[in-house]
């Protein structure tokens, strides 16, 4: 079964300033994707990035980019020149590759103040 | 596109009533699946179906019923409604396999009194 944990309930940013938030994951498949998905207070779900676990190279969009650590099973979100915009709560997400399931497992969340 | 869509946003129920959160879409997904959201929780998994006529339980199935007649839809029956059931749903539909993320409805807020 997968699990995902999220560490930091709570994490809070100056504006401008770089954060990053953690994720440690466990699954017993090689081949899987994992997801940082950002929910503000309109409470909808928005992809912020996604990353395959074959592919070595850290994904990047635009102001987020992620450290993929296979080997530690860890997957952090890097936020840069943090923004009012980017207060919301963020979730770590793991989905095996394939398969009959493609279940979708949640982290508890961390949520992320900025302060201007 | 509509893509996801719940209905109702908001609902109040009492103990021991039924009712049915709808959620349709419309993007040809095979893979849909039913979301539940507690505070310090994440969101929890509930049912989930691989296509239509499939169906199959998640993390926390209890009080829940699903049903998938047709691809677009993906309807939650709660039969007893409890106040243990009191949190936010959301459904999420994809394709059975890549990377594509999840697409969410917009979640209903359900209060069981």
């Amino acid at each position: 079964a997968q699990t995902v944990t999220q560490s930091q309930p709570e994490m809070s940013v100056q504006e401008a300033e770089t954060v990053t938030l953690s994720c440690t994951y466990d699954t017993s498949e090689s081949d899987y994707y994992l997801f940082w998905y950002k929910q503000p207070p309109s409470r909808q779900m928005i992809l912020v990035i996604r990353q395959e676990a074959y592919k070595q190279q850290n994904a990047t969009e635009n102001r987020f980019s992620v450290n993929f650590q296979k080997a530690a099973k860890s997957f952090s979100l890097k936020i840069s020149d943090s923004q009012l915009g980017d207060a919301a709560m963020y979730f770590c997400a793991c989905k095996n590759y394939g398969g009959a399931t493609n279940k979708l497992i949640f982290g508890t969340g961390t949520l992320l103040a900025v302060q201007p | 596109n509509a893509g996801v869509t719940q209905t109702p946003k908001f609902q109040v129920l009492k103990t021991g009533q039924s009712m049915t959160l709808q959620c349709a879409q419309d993007m040809n997904h095979e893979y849909m699946s039913w979301y539940r959201q507690d505070p310090g929780m994440g969101l929890r998994l509930i049912h989930y179906s691989v296509g239509a006529g499939i169906t199959d339980q998640g993390e926390v199935p209890n009080g829940y019923n699903v049903s998938r007649s047709t691809t677009e839809d993906f309807p939650l029956r709660l039969l007893s409604a409890a106040p243990s059931q009191t949190s936010v749903y959301f459904c999420a539909s994809s394709r059975p396999v890549g990377n594509g993320g999840y697409t969410f409805g917009s979640g209903t807020r359900l209060t069981v009194v």
